[in-house]
């Protein structure tokens, strides 16, 4: 089956643009993870949605970031007023369920680059 | 924050040789996870170690987590340019869904 998809896979833009990110989970996932992986670095959580809620956006870094999951499928991670510290590959994951024991299954990435 | 401290950070090795990696915190964790990533690629998951002391083995992999469920390792036996990668050790605390990675550790092996 399909697994995790996420456009675009690169994204270049000038400091102080708005971005829009997409993720496409495995079908019949309920839940929705957003991790931010800078270079040299382990993924860091970001956000997390059951179903179209997010149940813990802690890991946000701050009130730049927003994500969206309207119809508890795709999910966009909106970032406004870019900055190149925002530079880093965005990855997205699901699980059928969430908990410690939920397979999170990682998409590819989208490489965000701000010039 | 519970942190996770990965060793070596790079390992360059010769085909045929064999070698570990360790994954080290002060932290109890309920489960570990081991996920191998490749360039442009997101991490895949290889294992979940949940029990004290347990081994898993995974054709030439080897996963150890630490009696007291702090610690863990991955053994490779045989290295071959395909396990060229870069390693992370995760971790979820009790009731827990974020994981939390280490900084991995990125293996490079040489034919």
């Amino acid at each position: 089956g399909a697994g995790v998809s996420q456009t675009p896979s690169n994204k270049v833009t000038e400091k102080g643009k708005y971005v829009e990110l997409r993720c496409d989970p495995i079908s019949g996932h309920t839940a929705l993870y957003w991790y931010r992986q800078s270079l040299g670095q382990g993924p860091e959580f970001l956000i997390y949605f059951q179903g179209t809620g997010a149940a813990d956006d802690s890991g946000l870094p701050n009130d730049r970031f927003f994500a969206v999951r309207p119809e508890g499928s795709v999910s966009t991670l909106k970032i406004q007023r870019t900055e190149r510290g925002d530079s880093a590959v965005y990855l997205c994951a699901s699980s059928y369920l969430a908990g410690e024991a939920d397979t999170q299954y990682f998409g590819p990435g989208t490489r965000l680059t701000v010039l | 924050t519970q942190l996770l401290e990965q060793s070596p950070q790079f390992l360059s090795i010769q085909e045929g040789e064999n070698l570990t990696v360790y994954c080290n915190s002060s932290s109890v964790f309920s489960s570990l996870q081991w996920y191998r990533q490749e360039p442009g690629e997101g991490p895949v998951l290889l294992v979940t170690v949940v029990t004290g002391g347990e081994v898993k083995k995974l054709k030439r992999l080897t996963f150890q987590f630490g009696d007291a469920r702090k610690d863990s390792s991955l053994h490779i036996t045989a290295a071959q340019p395909g396990d060229t990668g870069l390693y992370l050790c995760a971790a979820t605390g009790a009731g827990s869904y974020q994981l939390t990675f280490g900084k991995g550790t990125k293996l490079s092996v040489i034919p």
